[in-house]
């Protein structure tokens, strides 16, 4: 069975400050998807990143960065520079195939103060 | 880029009475679309699977006569709270694949808030 553990319920940084939401994985499947989502009050879910586990490669995406690690099954998404706009319930997710349902983490609560 | 529109956004309605959400794809079939429910600062935990033109399938402990689901067309599926309880007031999201392949991507509707009073 597929798990995905957040430990971290809620984070609070002050703007500007660099902050990572840890995300650990559970699967026996050797091909798989991970996804990092962002869930804004409003309810809907944004898109982040999608990596499959042939990949290891780490990304960065403007202030946004992605470490994912087989040997520790952790797929951990970094802000750099926080910002107010980025206060947001985050969301680590695993499939067993890009187009298959997703397998949620409780999510992380990120509060960006000014 | 494709998009996934879900309707209505927000509902209220009364105990007793049933609800139905509209899940669309504008711009691409999606041969399977998948429904998960979120309560109030918690996870969203999918309900079922459904595929175009079969019944859908339930995860455990989603009572399928409760929450209909139908997927009659490529473009549309439904989802229909039967007898809503105050305790299925909650947060409904769809999302739409063209399918169970390598690589296909994934679109999630911006869900629908669910009231029962």
């Amino acid at each position: 069975a597929q798990k995905v553990t957040q430990a971290q319920t809620e984070i609070s940084v002050v703007e500007k400050e660099d902050v990572t939401l840890d995300c650990v994985y559970e699967t026996r499947d050797t091909t798989y998807y991970l996804f990092w989502y962002k869930q804004p009050p409003s309810g809907e879910l944004v898109f982040l990143i999608r990596r499959n586990s042939f990949d290891e490669q780490n990304e960065i995406s403007g202030r946004y960065s992605w470490n994912f690690q087989k040997s520790t099954s952790s797929f951990n998404f970094t802000i750099t520079a926080s910002q107010v706009v980025d206060s947001a319930v985050y969301f680590c997710a695993l499939s067993e195939n890009s187009g298959y349902a997703l397998n949620f983490g409780k999510g992380t609560s990120l509060l960006v103060t000014p | 880029g494709a998009v996934v529109s879900q309707h209505p956004s927000w509902v209220i309605c009364k105990s007793g009475t049933s609800v139905k959400i509209e899940c669309r794809s504008l711009d691409f079939q999606a041969t399977t679309m998948f429904w998960y429910r979120q309560f109030p600062k918690q996870s969203l935990m999918l309900m079922a699977t459904s595929n175009e033109g079969s019944k859908a399938t339930y995860e455990q402990g989603v009572e399928k006569d409760k929450f209909l689901i139908n997927h009659a067309s490529l473009t549309l599926s439904t989802l229909t709270v039967t007898s809503a309880h105050p305790e299925d007031s909650s947060f409904y999201i769809c999302s739409a694949s063209i399918g169970q392949v390598v690589n296909s991507p994934l679109h999630f509707g911006n869900g629908t808030r669910l009231t029962v009073t």
